[in-house]
């Protein structure tokens, strides 16, 4: 069965920190990986997404990918009270799948 | 350009009622995903559409069906309503040819009674 594992969290950092989000996957042909946030009561936006080994930078956000682990993180660096919310790893597996969503990591930064 | 807009925003029905969802991707989009949201599992895949084709079913009852339209907008419908289908139901467009790149509507909460 292809999955997705985050650990649910709650992730607590202090405004500033960096936080470190964290997903494995189990099917090792995958070739696309992205992070979506989901704010409480909404729907997720995409925010990152990375397609080879190595970090992928975008402002605050560094995706980081290492397929060998089949490991893909995400840093938020300067970390933000409006960035609490619930982060998704999103996997795009070999063959004809769906996307595969891991349940999430909840992140909560504290002023 | 507008984004993905989906009716209704709330509904509340009875066990056993049916009930139909709409979704309206982004101008120029082929491909609408649905899934089913719950505190407990997560975002659930149930089906994706492409230019009026089922690509992708996931692990649902047959009460669960939908539908793409050449206007690339979708319809799904649920019978027999249970109490377990109180859910968010997100549908997410994409333009066909990435399918990590999703773009989600607002939800509709549905609520079984």
């Amino acid at each position: 069965q292809k999955e997705v594992e985050q650990n649910s969290g709650p992730l607590s950092v202090p405004e500033g920190a960096i936080a470190s989000l964290n997903c494995t996957y189990s099917d090792r042909g995958s070739q696309s990986f992205f992070w979506y946030r989901q704010y409480s009561g909404k729907s997720p936006e995409l925010i990152m997404s990375i397609y080879s080994n190595g970090d992928k930078e975008d402002g605050r956000f560094t995706a980081q990918l290492n397929k060998a682990s089949q490991y893909v993180s995400l840093l938020i660096r300067d970390s933000q009270p409006s960035d609490s919310a619930t982060y998704l790893c999103a996997v795009n597996m070999l063959g004809n799948t769906p996307l595969v969503f891991g349940k999430g990591t909840r992140l909560s930064v504290i002023a | 350009k507008a984004g993905v807009t989906q009716t209704p925003r709330y509904l509340i029905k009875t066990r056993g009622q049916q009930v139909t969802l709409s979704c309206s991707p982004i101008s120029g989009h082929r491909s609408v995903s649905w899934y089913q949201q719950t505190p407990g599992q997560g975002l659930q895949f149930l089906f994706e559409y492409f230019s009026e084709t089922q690509r992708n079913k996931g692990n649902f009852p047959g009460r669960f069906s939908g539908r793409q339209f050449s206007n690339s907008r979708s319809e799904m419908n649920v019978s027999t309503l249970e109490l377990g289908d109180s859910a968010l139901y997100l549908c997410a467009s994409s333009p066909g040819t990435e399918k990590g790149t999703q773009y989600f509507g607002p939800g509709t909460r549905l609520l079984v009674l």
